[in-house]
């Protein structure tokens, strides 16, 4: 069974400071990488992919993959409370479906 | 361009009635797919269409059926619904490229139909 672990959270941070999301993914195959942001009662907003080792960067956001440790994780800089959010670590379950596994989520709480 | 759309928002049903949640889409992708999210589970994989007149199980394919009725869109019906299935239901898109390294694929989805079986 292939598996997408994300630590559940809640994740607080104050305002300002750098938030680290964490996953972890079993099936060395996988190849693609999302990190989408859902907020309470709406649908998931895909953010962020990477398909590269080494790290991705768009705006405050930036996403780390390691495949070698079969590991990515996303940075948010400058955390606002408008990224109050849970976050979802996809990874797709490798052949040519492009059929995504998606972890819990981690719960993020930025204070003011 | 409305990206994916669901009808209905919200739905309430007895046990053993029958619906059909329909999606569309009008980004001219080929792959769409129905997941439900239920508290403490996470988006689980019920269905999937690769493409047009193509349908498939994901992981939870039990008490469902889908139709894939032109490229555009793809509906997901419950013909005798379960407490059980009471969840928020979503649908979405992508086009999966990519072979060298692949698949890539960048979902996108609707905004779901709440449903609740009583």
């Amino acid at each position: 069974q292939k598996e997408v672990e994300q630590n559940s959270g809640p994740l607080s941070v104050p305002e300002g400071a750098i938030a680290s999301l964490n996953c972890t993914y079993s099936d060395r195959g996988s190849q693609s990488f999302f990190w989408y942001r859902q907020y309470s009662g709406k649908s998931p907003e895909l953010i962020m992919f990477i398909y590269s080792n080494g790290d991705k960067e768009d705006g405050r956001f930036t996403a780390q993959l390691n495949k070698a440790s079969q590991y990515v994780s996303l940075l948010i800089r400058d955390s606002q409370p408008s990224d109050s959010a849970t976050y979802l670590c996809a990874v797709n379950n490798g052949g040519s479906q492009g059929n995504l596994i998606f972890g819990k989520g981690t719960k993020l709480s930025v204070k003011p | 361009n409305a990206g994916v759309t669901q009808t209905p928002k919200f739905q309430v049903l007895k046990t053993g009635q029958s619906m059909t949640l329909q999606c569309a889409q009008d980004m001219n992708h080929n792959s769409m797919y129905w997941y439900r999210q239920d508290p403490g589970m996470g988006l689980r994989l019920i269905y999937y269409s690769a493409s047009e007149g193509t349908t498939d199980k994901g992981e939870v394919p039990n008490g469902y059926n889908v139709s894939r009725l032109n490229k555009r869109e793809f509906s997901l019906r419950l013909e005798s619904a379960a407490p059980s299935q009471t969840s928020v239901y979503f649908c979405a898109s992508s086009e999966v490229w990519g072979t060298s390294g692949g698949p890539y694929n960048e979902q996108f989805f609707g905004p779901g139909t709440r449903l609740t079986v009583l």
